[in-house]
C-alpha cells in the first residue's frame, strides 16, 4: 500500500517555463511534506519543505502548495532551467514516525529542454 | 561543510557473502537513517538511530541485516548471506531533531 504516490513518471517542459510535480498521500497523519532533487549517481539533495500548518511555502524559483483536504501537494518551478532535470521525490513524515522515518513517492523525472 | 560520507561506493559480492557498508554523518547530526532504492523506486526506510540507540526497525530489515552505531558517531549496515533480493542502493542520511534529512551518495550492492 503506497502512502505516496506521484503518478507521474515523468514531465518534460521547455526552459524558462513553469514545470509542476504533483503528490498525493494517503496517511492524514502525514504533518510534514518534502521535496527532494536527485541528479544520477547521487544521493537525493533537500529542496523545499512544508509543514501542514501552511498551504504554501516558496524559496527562490521554487513553491510547495499543500491542500490538505485533497492530500495533495505540488511542486512549482518557475522559470524551469536546463540544471533542473533530475528526477524528484516528494515524502512524508508525521503522527507516532515524526521526525524519523521519511515515506517516499516513486519520483518524477523532470526533463526541461533548452 | 562535509555532507553525509558512504564507504563504499559499489559493492560487488557473490550471493551467499556478507557484506557492510559504512555511513559517517554529518558530525554535528545526532540522528541517522539508512533507507534501501530499487530502480524505479523512491527510497524505503530501513532503520533509525538516535545517538547510539536504534530506535526503529522496518519490516524490511530481516534477520539477516544488521545495523550498529556505536558511540553515536559512524554507523554500519551489514548484510549476511546475501541474496539476489538485496541488490538495491543503499542510502544514509542524518539530521539534526526536526530538521530536513541529508543523504550521503549511497552504496550500490550488486549480487552475482
Amino acid at each position: 500500500d503506497q502512502q505516496v504516490k506521484q503518478n507521474s513518471p515523468s514531465l518534460s517542459v521547455q526552459e524558462g517555463r513553469i514545470s509542476i510535480l504533483n503528490c498525493d498521500y494517503t496517511n492524514s497523519m502525514f504533518d510534514y511534506f518534502l521535496w527532494y532533487k536527485k541528479y544520477p549517481a547521487e544521493g537525493p539533495t533537500f529542496l523545499i519543505s512544508i509543514s501542514s500548518i501552511k498551504d504554501k511555502n516558496e524559496d527562490g524559483r521554487f513553491t510547495v502548495f499543500l491542500n490538505k483536504s485533497a492530500k495533495h501537494l505540488s511542486l512549482h518551478i518557475v522559470p524551469s532551467q536546463p540544471g533542473d532535470s533530475a528526477v524528484y521525490f516528494c515524502a512524508a513524515t508525521g503522527g507516532i514516525n515524526a521526525g524519523n522515518m521519511l515515506t517516499f513517492g516513486g519520483g518524477t523525472r523532470l526533463m526541461v529542454k533548452p | 561543510d562535509t555532507g553525509v560520507s558512504q564507504d563504499p561506493r559499489h559493492k560487488i559480492t557473490k550471493r551467499g557473502q556478507n557484506v557492510t557498508f559504512r555511513c559517517d554523518p554529518i558530525s554535528e547530526h545526532n540522528r541517522l537513517y539508512w533507507y534501501r532504492q530499487t530502480l524505479g523506486q523512491g527510497p524505503e526506510f530501513l532503520t533509525y538511530f538516535q545517538n547510539e540507540a536504534q530506535l526503529e526497525k522496518s519490516r524490511l530489515l530481516s534477520d539477516r541485516f544488521s545495523a550498529e552505531r556505536p558511540k553515536g558517531s559512524f554507523s554500519t549496515l551489514e548484510i549476511q548471506r546475501t541474496e539476489q533480493g538485496d541488490s538495491a542502493m543503499y542510502l544514509c542520511a542524518s539530521n539534526r531533531d526536526y530538521q530536513p534529512q541529508h543523504f550521503g551518495d549511497g552504496t550500490r550492492l550488486s549480487i552475482l
